[in-house]
């Protein structure tokens, strides 16, 4: 079966710095990756997806990813974090384009300090 | 409007009431589904309505009972409900058939039971 994992429930970092969200799956093959963002009272909006070819993504407010198969291991990364990027952090797979295969992590809340 | 609409956005409701939440997607999407978002819980797939075919969960209990009448609609019924089904239920909707059709979350709609 599919699974997701995001080891940190909760991570601070201050803004200007530097941000890494780790993901892991387990799955038989590669599969989709993906990396929503959900602010508090909104729903979910994709940063990135990662389906084949360079395994270095590149999504929305600055945001990457880097897929590593050795490592089953989709990370999302930011180079200066933004007091606007205080968020809940949701790595997702999904095995085919078919909808009810999504698989999504627990998630990771990214607090900012001043 | 734009993207994917959920009303309404928040709901009070006794244990003994009868309510619906409903779902619109502007974006011509041919799948639609309903999540079920629970404080410290990873997002649980309840319903999905893809290529007109409805896919049951069979862990959802019989006091949800989701409607989709065309692609563009969603409904979620609800009768009965327990306070432990208070949550977040968000509505996504994808393509399906075409490749890594990612979801389109709604807003959501805050359902609390008394």
């Amino acid at each position: 079966a599919q699974s997701v994992t995001q080891p940190d429930i909760h991570i601070t970092v201050s803004e200007g710095a530097s941000l890494e969200l780790r993901c892991n799956y387990s799955y038989g093959a590669t599969p989709y990756l993906f990396w929503y963002v959900q602010s508090p009272g909104q729903g979910l909006q994709l940063l990135l997806k990662y389906f084949s070819g360079d395994t270095l993504v590149q999504g929305i407010k600055g945001f990457e990813a880097e897929f590593k198969r050795s490592q089953s291991s989709f990370n999302l990364r930011k180079p200066s974090v933004h007091w606007s990027d205080a968020a809940e952090y949701f790595c997702a797979i999904a095995k085919d384009n078919y909808g009810q295969n999504f698989v999504f992590g627990p998630g990771t809340r990214l607090s900012v300090l001043p | 409007e734009t993207g994917v609409t959920q009303t309404p956005r928040h709901l009070v409701m006794g244990m003994t009431n009868k309510k619906s939440l409903k779902c619109e997607q502007h974006l011509g999407h041919n799948a639609m589904y309903w999540y079920k978002q629970s404080a410290k819980k990873p997002l649980e797939l309840m319903f999905v309505y893809s290529l007109e075919e409805r896919v049951e969960n069979n862990s959802v209990p019989s006091r949800f009972s989701p409607e989709c009448p065309n692609s563009s609609h969603l409904f979620l019924h609800l009768h009965t409900l327990q306070p432990e089904d208070s949550a977040l239920y968000l509505c996504a909707s994808s393509q399906v058939g075409r490749e890594l059709g990612e979801l389109f979350f709604g807003e959501g709609s805050r359902l609390t039971v008394l």
